[in-house]
């Protein structure tokens, strides 16, 4: 079946720091892919998401392309800030539509 | 306003109570979800529905039972509510379409002592 993994947390960087979260999937097909951010006491909200192979999905300075070749999908910023301190969601849905699977989720924090 | 709104934020309650857990949005989905979130295992899916007509089973459906009342409103009701049913519970919507994004409400707090 289709599964997601990210990898674990907690991550902890300084600010204006590099940021790469993994995540590899399985599916069959080909899946959407979407990373989800959620803040303390917040539903999760989309943060950006590519539908085909080679895809970059981009917002707010984050970056993840859709690569088959390898599976993954991985999430990166430049230089984060202390805002960005949050829980990141891997997730995709398949061609089905139906059902969304998320990864476990990775908690970022950044110091200043 | 939010989009997809939740009631209650919090609900604490003791063992074998019922409970419902509302949810009501403004996005004009069709399709909207229950999920279970617990520290390190990411989202769980306990139901879902495409239409007020459709109503399935997800995951983790066990103890748990919805009502999708209108096209805006999915309620979740725990009919003798346990301990390891404390969790963080979000509802979510989305359009129709594998690229669609879920759209989520801020969540449900529910302690059961």
């Amino acid at each position: 079946g289709n599964s997601v993994t990210q990898m674990e947390g907690p991550v902890t960087l300084s600010e204006e720091a590099f940021l790469t979260i993994n995540c590899t999937y399985t599916a069959t097909g080909y899946p959407s892919l979407f990373w989800y951010v959620q803040y303390p006491g917040e539903g999760l909200q989309l943060l950006l998401k590519a539908t085909k192979a080679d895809d970059k999905g981009s917002n707010k300075g984050f970056e993840a392309t859709y690569r088959k070749e390898t599976t993954s999908f991985h999430l990166e910023k430049g230089s984060v800030q202390v805002s960005d301190s949050a829980v990141y969601f891997c997730a995709l849905s398949s061609t089905g539509g139906f059902k969304t699977i998320f990864g476990a989720g990775t908690r970022l924090f950044v110091k200043a | 306003d939010a989009d997809v709104t939740q009631t209650p934020r919090n609900r604490i309650t003791k063992t074998g109570k019922r409970i419902m857990l509302e949810c009501s949005q403004t996005k004009g989905h069709d399709r909207m979800y229950w999920y279970r979130q617990d520290p390190g295992l990411g989202l769980q899916l306990i139901y879902y529905s495409f239409d007020v007509k459709d109503i399935n089973k997800g995951e983790i459906s066990d103890g748990y039972s919805v009502s999708r009342q209108a096209q805006a409103k999915f309620s979740l009701s725990l009919e003798s509510a346990i301990p390891n049913q404390t969790a963080l519970y979000f509802c979510a919507t989305s359009d129709t379409g594998a690229d669609q994004p879920q759209h989520f409400g801020d969540g449900t707090r529910l302690s059961i002592l």
